[in-house]
């Protein structure tokens, strides 16, 4: 059973609009969460993170909320850019970063 | 970005024969990781090390081995490889401590075709 669940493996939208990429996990022990963005033919790479004591985090266009009681997380894009376009997957770990659990990623597609 | 190299890039074997893929990294990092990326699935973690010579199994780890002697080096063994091997296999590290906190870094990748 997954423990990270990313429910839309695809997205759509366009430039300059608002991404919003949504993410569920269903381990309460989980207190610390991330986004990576992949392109093809590369590695992911770390795109943001929160730790399960804030609610918000906040990195230039990306921003991260966290809601622990409903056990779900977003990514909101803003605004949108075609370089934006890739594969984003949320991950999760307890314990800072021992165990990493990746969701199944959204392909976000940003059109000019 | 964090030095991590994988090799090959690519590789395509035969069903039943053995394959290793190799992971360096220059970070220092005492953790490193072996994941899965295949359609549907995201990233499924094969196998891990929190230290030379200090392994353990992941989520989808039958058919893997791995081993490591160095700090630097991970590698991902494939005994007897099997077409639904057939994926893209990422390394990864981190470090317990420092800039690298709760962080992966993860390599380029490696192609493997099983026919």
């Amino acid at each position: 059973d997954q423990q990270v669940k990313q429910n839309s493996p695809s997205l759509s939208v366009q430039e300059g609009r608002i991404s919003i990429l949504n993410c569920d996990y269903t381990n309460s022990m989980f207190d610390y969460f991330l986004w990576y963005k992949k392109y093809p033919a590369e590695g992911p790479t770390f795109l943001i993170s929160i730790s399960s004591i804030k609610d918000k985090n906040e990195d230039g266009r990306f921003t991260v909320f966290l809601n622990k009681s409903a056990k779900h997380l977003s990514l909101h894009i803003v605004p949108s850019q075609p370089g934006d376009s890739a594969v984003y997957f949320c991950a999760a770990t307890d314990n800072y970063g021992q165990n990493f659990v990746f969701g199944p990623g959204t392909r976000l597609s940003v059109l000019p | 970005d964090a030095g991590i190299t994988q090799s090959p890039r690519h590789k395509v074997t035969e069903t039943g024969t053995p394959v290793t893929l190799r992971c360096h990294q220059t970070e220092n990092h005492r953790y490193m990781y072996w994941y899965r990326q295949d359609p549907g699935h995201g990233l499924r973690l094969i196998h891990y090390s929190y230290g030379v010579k200090d392994t353990d199994k992941g989520e989808v780890s039958d058919g893997y081995s791995v081993s490591r002697s160095k700090t630097e080096d991970f590698l991902l063994t494939l005994e007897s490889a099997t077409s639904s091997q057939t994926s893209v296999y990422f390394c990864a590290s981190t470090s317990p401590t420092g800039p690298s906190l709760g962080k992966l870094f993860f390599g380029s990748g490696t192609q493997l075709s099983v026919l």
